[in-house]
């Protein structure tokens, strides 16, 4: 099965600081990677996804994530932190079900804090 | 404007009583999902369901079941709810799954006492 590991329960930045939430995937053949936002008490959002093509990917409100083969990551960045941003943020991986069928796994979750 | 509703945000319920939460999708998605979210453990997928009538097992389906009578319309049942299934239970419906874009619900939080 493909998986996805947040190693930071959570990440503290200063409003206007660059930040980076960490994921690091495992997956067999060519991964299909996502990040999704979840601001307190709502569902989760999507921000971005990688397929393939261009290893940066760009999203909504700002948010890119890196894709880095070698290091098997897809870490989330923004240039300046808001702190509207702080909300808890999930990786995830697409991943095939018994039958074929194709689900989508996610991380544990990375709770962004950005302190004014 | 895209929208999944779940019946309720919040419930309580007592041990052995049986739940229904029920989950609407206005963009006509064949795909739909159940997941539950815990702290620490991110989301699990419960069920799964890929056209009417249609369900599959997701990686935690013990001690729950599903119905999908119409397109726009997955339940999620608790037979006989149990304190380990206190939780916030998202509902999530997707046209491709292989782009991963899905489109949550805002969440029940169910309590069983």
């Amino acid at each position: 099965a493909q998986s996805v590991a947040q190693p930071e329960d959570q990440v503290n930045v200063a409003e206007g600081n660059p930040l980076t939430v960490k994921c690091t995937y495992s997956v067999s053949g060519n991964p299909y990677l996502f990040w999704y936002v979840q601001y307190p008490n709502r569902g989760l959002q999507f921000l971005l996804k990688y397929i393939t093509g261009d290893n940066l990917v760009k999203g909504s409100y700002g948010f890119e994530a890196e894709f880095n083969k070698s290091q098997t990551s897809f870490h989330l960045k923004k240039p300046s932190a808001l702190v509207s941003d702080s909300a808890l943020y999930f990786c995830a991986v697409r991943d095939m079900m018994t039958g074929g069928y194709q689900k989508v796994t996610f991380g544990t979750g990375t709770k962004l804090q950005v302190i004014p | 404007d895209v929208k999944v509703t779940q019946s309720s945000r919040y419930l309580v319920k007592r041990t052995g009583e049986k739940v229904f939460l029920e989950c609407v999708q206005d963009m006509d998605h064949e795909n739909m999902f159940w997941y539950r979210q815990d702290p620490g453990l991110g989301l699990r997928l419960i069920y799964f369901s890929y056209d009417v009538k249609m369900k599959e097992k997701g990686d935690i389906p013990e001690g729950y079941s599903v119905s999908r009578e119409k397109k726009e319309r997955f339940s999620l049942i608790l037979e006989s709810a149990s304190t380990n299934q206190t939780s916030m239970y998202l509902c999530a419906s997707g046209v491709n799954i292989a782009v991963g874009e899905l489109f949550f619900g805002e969440g029940s939080r169910l309590t069983v006492l």
